[in-house]
């Protein structure tokens, strides 16, 4: 079955770069259409997506992080990492990582069917 | 990438039929049917409810049901239950390999 996990400190200094590695089972980001997306959830507020990665190595993120953002795949490591630069307390929020797939009749990615079970990143001196 | 609009809470009775909407614009929810809705119980990982619009995954109850109306998609609950009571999001493609959430909806049930 499919399964997603994230890991990565649970405390970063302001101004630090965050590291997250997803570490996921079940498919193959080689497979074509496959993904794997960062969304993030600030304690008691919604989801943002952040960025994803596809099978072709191509990589998006959003318009507002782009500059902050990361991201890469080893697909023999079954790994995806999120890195995010100059952290701030209001990046304090739990970040997951969710498989999407690429549909290639409407051209875009979607949906998030399978979630790890996040992992909350605190951002204090 | 605005956010999608949705209703930040919603309630009904256990029996009843709720509908969630989600407010997006001509370049996100009105161009493609790639929208998705998630439920979210508090401590949990969002749980994909309705994909491409309307289909369900397996293992959704046919309680839940999503349709689309050009830039607005409804999610709707029949038949509420005690545990259908979550936090919702909606979620669409955007165009430019972007994809945005709403707002989340807080559902009570009575």
């Amino acid at each position: 079955q499919v399964t997603l996990r994230e890991s990565g400190p649970a405390l970063v200094k302001p101004t630090q770069t965050l590291t997250l590695t997803c570490t996921f089972s079940g498919f193959s980001l080689s497979t074509s259409g496959m993904c794997v997306s960062w969304v993030r959830q600030p304690p008691g507020k919604a989801l943002e997506w952040l960025a994803l990665i596809d099978w072709d190595d191509d990589k998006y993120y959003s318009t507002s992080l782009k500059t902050r953002l990361t991201i890469s795949k080893d697909t023999s490591k079954n790994q995806v990492v999120l890195t995010m630069t100059n952290m701030d307390p209001v990046d304090t929020a739990t970040y997951y990582c969710a498989r999407m797939r690429y549909y290639y009749d409407s051209s875009g990615y979607h949906p998030f069917d399978y979630w790890g079970q996040g992992t909350l990143v605190t951002v204090s001196s | 990438q605005s956010a999608l609009t949705q209703p930040a809470s919603v309630s009904g009775s256990p029996g009843q039929s709720i509908t969630i909407s989600c407010t997006g614009t001509s370049s996100d929810v009105g161009s493609y049917n790639l929208v998705s809705w998630y439920q979210q119980h508090p401590g949990k990982a969002p749980k994909l409810m309705i994909y491409e619009g309307s289909k369900r995954p397996s293992g959704v109850s046919n309680r839940f049901s999503g349709s689309k109306s050009g830039n607005t998609a409804s999610l709707t609950i029949s038949g509420l239950q005690a545990e259908d009571e979550a936090d919702y999001y909606c979620c669409s493609y955007a165009g430019s390999n972007s994809v945005v959430f709403g707002g989340g909806t807080k559902l009570t049930v009575l």
